[in-house]
């Protein structure tokens, strides 16, 4: 157990439907992340927050709408995915003060996109 | 750029013998260096992490790893190999900028471990 708490854990949505992911953390972190794991592929780095402000997006498609009300929560908000969208998402975060941090994950939620 | 690779993609131990997971990472600077492990079905745990001092790291579940600066390495190494460590094992460099990790990850290594 990390802190961070990811859901669902499983979700299979069609090409037409609209989801939400959702990561919550009350480690008291600033930064938090979502990351794109697929088969046969490293990790890759979607989105970045820091103290609720976006600070990274790595060319990710409009399909992916990140959200993040405040330093606990992240969301992921999905709609018209196609299905090489499948996979698995992991939520990260981190402290920011000092710079000997480290990023802790959530589970993941695994997604299929039919 | 900044990449990190890892050589192997499966390695099948006996349980009980040692283990050394290879990691190399190219990065412009005195790199931030991570190992993750990943059970089936589950998020990343780290292992252990080397940001500065002793090139000679210690973390959990008995491994360690050791950072080499002339080699752009940082191998994972556990002496004595038990069932429980089959796993996937991700090395990642982690440049801290901004306030934040932005973490690299190489492609993992999937660890079996035989009786």
């Amino acid at each position: 157990e990390t802190g961070v708490t990811q859901t669902p854990r499983h979700l299979v949505m069609g090409m037409t439907n609209k989801k939400s992911l959702k990561c919550e953390q009350h480690l008291g972190h600033n930064a938090m992340y979502w990351y794109k794991q697929s088969a046969k592929k490293p990790l890759e780095l979607m989105f970045v927050y820091n103290f609720k402000e976006q600070t990274e997006n790595n060319s990710v498609p409009s399909r992916f709408s990140p959200e993040c009300p405040n330093s606990s929560h992240l969301f992921l908000h999905l709609h018209t995915l196609q299905p090489e969208d499948s996979a698995l998402y992991l939520c990260a975060s981190s402290p920011t003060a000092g710079e000997n941090t480290e990023a802790f994950f959530g589970q993941g939620t695994r997604l299929t996109v039919v | 750029a900044q990449s990190v690779t890892q050589p192997d993609i499966h390695i099948t131990v006996s349980e009980g013998a040692s283990l050394e997971l290879r990691c190399n990472y190219s990065y412009g600077a005195t790199p931030y260096l991570f190992w993750y492990v990943q059970s089936p079905g589950q998020g990343l745990q780290l292992l252990l992490k080397y940001f500065s001092g002793d090139t000679l790291v210690q973390g959990i579940k008995g491994f360690e790893a050791e950072f080499k600066r002339s080699q752009s390495s940082f191998n994972l190494r556990k002496p004595s190999v038990h069932w429980s460590d089959a796993a996937e094992y991700f090395c990642a460099v982690g440049p801290f900028s901004g306030g934040y990790n932005k973490l690299i990850f190489g492609a993992g290594t999937r660890l079996a471990v035989h009786p």
